[in-house]
């Protein structure tokens, strides 16, 4: 079984400050951790993956994300936000040998103030 | 197409009719996948196909769900006598491999379903 916590389901930043997005996972077996971005009216973008290589990820638009296995979690970060990052932002995880269903948190809508 | 298409992107039925949801994943993409998303939730797997076949229905919710991709492109979603319970946004993935683990997923932007 595997599944995700996403710990806070709305976070607030001023624009040039940074982003915290945190995610724990549970699963039974070594996963494949993943993060995507919504934008209202959009589909889901991947922003970045984590695969059993580098523990520290870095993706798409500054973002990046590490993998703590002793702390099993997956915080996604930026060192600053942007107008255009307004967005809901989903931890995924995926895990078991040749394992295709992905598990999604409940998402975590970033809202950046000017 | 450059993207995964979905129609209709707003579909309002009364309840009790059957709906009809469409797929056009990315040329040449193996693997389909549908989600649904309920309002303030992440999407919830519901079915996958490797080319036509459909390898794992075990996120359907009920036999009113049915999938289908008969020719390993185009799919379609069918909900019969819709509930007010199946109100969601219904998402397609496509995926150029065999599996999503350490593949991407392309989503489209979803067919948002409203049971009256």
């Amino acid at each position: 079984a595997q599944s995700v916590t996403q710990l806070d389901s709305h976070v607030s930043v001023s624009e040039g400050t940074p982003v915290l997005l945190r995610c724990n996972y549970s699963s039974s077996y070594s996963p494949s951790l993943f993060w995507y971005v919504q934008h209202p009216n959009k589909g889901l973008q991947l922003l970045l993956k984590y695969t059993s290589a580098a523990t520290l990820v870095k993706g798409i638009n500054g973002f990046e994300a590490e993998f703590k296995k002793s702390e099993t979690s997956f915080h996604l970060t930026k060192p600053s936000a942007h107008m255009s990052d307004a967005a809901e932002y989903f931890c995924v995880v995926s895990s078991g040998a040749g394992s295709y269903q992905l598990t999604f948190g409940k998402g975590t809508k970033l809202s950046v103030i000017p | 197409g450059a993207g995964v298409s979905q129609s209709p992107r707003y579909k309002v039925a009364k309840r009790g009719q059957d709906v009809a949801l469409r797929c056009d994943p990315i040329s040449g993409h193996v693997s389909l996948f549908w989600y649904q998303q309920a309002l303030g939730q992440g999407p919830e797997f519901l079915t996958y196909f490797q080319n036509e076949a459909q390898l794992d229905k075990s996120g359907l919710p009920s036999d009113r769900f049915f999938a289908e991709r008969p020719e390993g492109s185009v799919s379609t979603l069918k909900i019969q006598r819709t509930q007010q319970e199946d109100s969601a946004v219904y998402l397609c993935a496509s995926s150029l491999g065999g599996g999503a683990r350490g593949g991407e997923l392309f989503f489209g932007e979803g067919s948002r379903l409203t049971v009256l």
